[in-house]
């Protein structure tokens, strides 16, 4: 099973970034993202498609319909600029998005 | 938040094994299902292995093909990843995060990572 996302996106800041993570099928499972910036260890920032762990900022949404998963950043920051994974649960086994880099400026 | 530290990582040759542990600090580990991780340079995340808290239920990546082993010990707080038959493409930093699994078991998703263990296989 795969999951595929942009390479990269670029957005001004204030504005909102959206990463897609497209996969067949995908509307039947349940997605989760994971923000990685450099040299530090990913963070959870989206679970079960829309819901957001404690402490991460009501701008970070997520949506699943049809085959593609969306991740929106409303009114993007500089701190927000990192690399994005989407992740799905398949057959016993999880599968990770090829990985989105987010660039703010 | 239980603390997650890997260690055992560094430079191996092509064939060669390694183990890594990944230690956690405070309570929960016992209770909690764990995986481990890795990224190689430059690339994206790929999951390795998955073991319940009470190792009763562990599952591994294909691409794997038995190679490596996922076991813990909850008496010490600790999971492992024995890594035999070592290649250089298995290079990268290794994580353990804490396994969730939520939506009615149809995600498992990781929590809670480690910092990483760096695994280099060169000769």
């Amino acid at each position: 099973y795969e999951l595929t996302q942009p390479t990269s996106v670029s957005v001004s800041p204030g504005q909102t970034a959206t990463v897609t993570c497209s996969g067949e099928g995908l509307e039947n499972k349940y997605v989760c993202w994971y923000q990685q910036k450099p040299g530090q260890s990913p963070v959870l920032v989206i679970y079960e498609d829309t819901r957001r762990p404690s402490g991460i900022p009501e701008r970070f949404s997520g949506s699943n319909s049809g085959n593609t998963a969306t991740l929106t950043i409303s009114g993007a920051q500089t701190v927000d600029e990192a690399d994005y994974y989407c992740q799905a649960w398949d057959s016993r086994a999880c599968v990770f998005g090829t990985g989105t880099k987010v660039t703010v400026l | 938040q239980m603390q997650l530290v890997e260690s055992g990582g560094g430079l191996v040759k092509p064939g060669g094994s390694l183990r890594l542990s990944c230690a956690a600090s405070g309570l929960g580990l016992s209770d909690s299902h764990m995986s481990w991780i890795r990224q190689a340079p430059g690339k994206g995340l790929e999951w390795l292995a998955y073991i319940s808290s009470g190792s009763s239920v562990i599952y591994y990546a294909d691409s794997l093909k038995g190679r490596f082993t996922i076991s813990r010990d909850n008496g010490k707080k600790s999971v492992y990843l024995q890594m035999n038959s070592l290649r250089a493409e298995d290079t990268a930093v290794y994580y353990c995060a804490t396994t969730t699994i939520g939506a009615l078991d149809a995600l498992y998703y990781f929590d809670n990572w480690g910092q990483g263990a760096l695994v280099t296989v060169s000769s």
